[in-house]
């Protein structure tokens, strides 16, 4: 999916600290961050609209997004926590929540 | 908040035969709904988004049925072959601006020659 990619594709971390990456190609305002464990569904972590953090669910504070322009989105991790093993999944839409989302490929991410 | 229960959260079929998976929502405001796809390892394919009520949708071997009324929305494949053996999530969203999508929980579906 070139149409919207994420990296790293593959992270296996200690207690350390990291970010991951995405960028859209497709003119989106609207960005998501989704967290996916093993045999569960997406959850929404945070959402962006033209730069603008929309919705901030119940997310650790260890987390921390950035969007540093309408076409990026960044997930700064900080001391990991076994339970934050999981699928990482960026996304973008046109306009409202609800539009069309387009779905990258992921950051497979393992607190060892 | 909208609550989306889905079934069955496993499904084996043989090959040729259809599989039906449902999912049932709780808030009658929810407008937008999604069937996704996702094999092992990948990301979230879109099958189908629906819209209108008690619609019926037709994909390539699959169809999809909203029923409003009952709050219930089906994937029905019609004559599932091993390359549909995936996870399929439903997912639910609200008209209202900036609400956020909520999935159900999801099917693990094996398709056997």
């Amino acid at each position: 999916n070139t149409k919207i990619t994420q990296s790293p594709r593959y992270l296996i971390l200690g207690r350390a600290n990291k970010s991951l990456e995405c960028e859209q190609h497709l003119g989106h305002n609207a960005m998501y961050w989704y967290k996916q464990s093993a045999e569960k569904p997406p959850e929404l972590m945070f959402l962006y609209n033209l730069k603008q953090l929309i919705r901030n669910e119940t997310v650790p504070s260890r987390f921390i997004p950035e969007c540093p322009d309408s076409s990026k989105l960044l997930l700064h991790i900080s001391a990991v926590d076994p339970e934050d093993s999981a699928v990482y999944f960026c996304a973008s839409s046109h306009g409202t929540a609800n539009s069309d989302y387009t779905f990258g490929s992921g950051t497979r991410l393992l607190v060892i | 908040g909208e609550q989306v229960e889905q079934r069955p959260p496993h499904l084996s079929v043989r090959e040729g035969d259809s599989a039906v998976i449902t999912c049932t929502y709780t808030d009658p405001n929810s407008y937008y709904f999604f069937w996704y796809k996702q094999e092992p390892g990948a990301s979230l394919q879109l099958l189908m988004k629906v819209f209108s009520s008690t619609e019926i949708n037709e994909g390539q071997g699959f169809t999809v049925l909203l029923n409003k009324k009952d709050k219930r929305l089906s994937l029905n494949l019609t004559a599932a072959h091993p390359g549909d053996s995936a996870a399929y999530f439903c997912a639910v969203g609200a008209s209202s601006s900036f609400s956020k999508l909520v999935f159900g929980q999801g099917t693990s579906l094996s398709v056997v020659p």
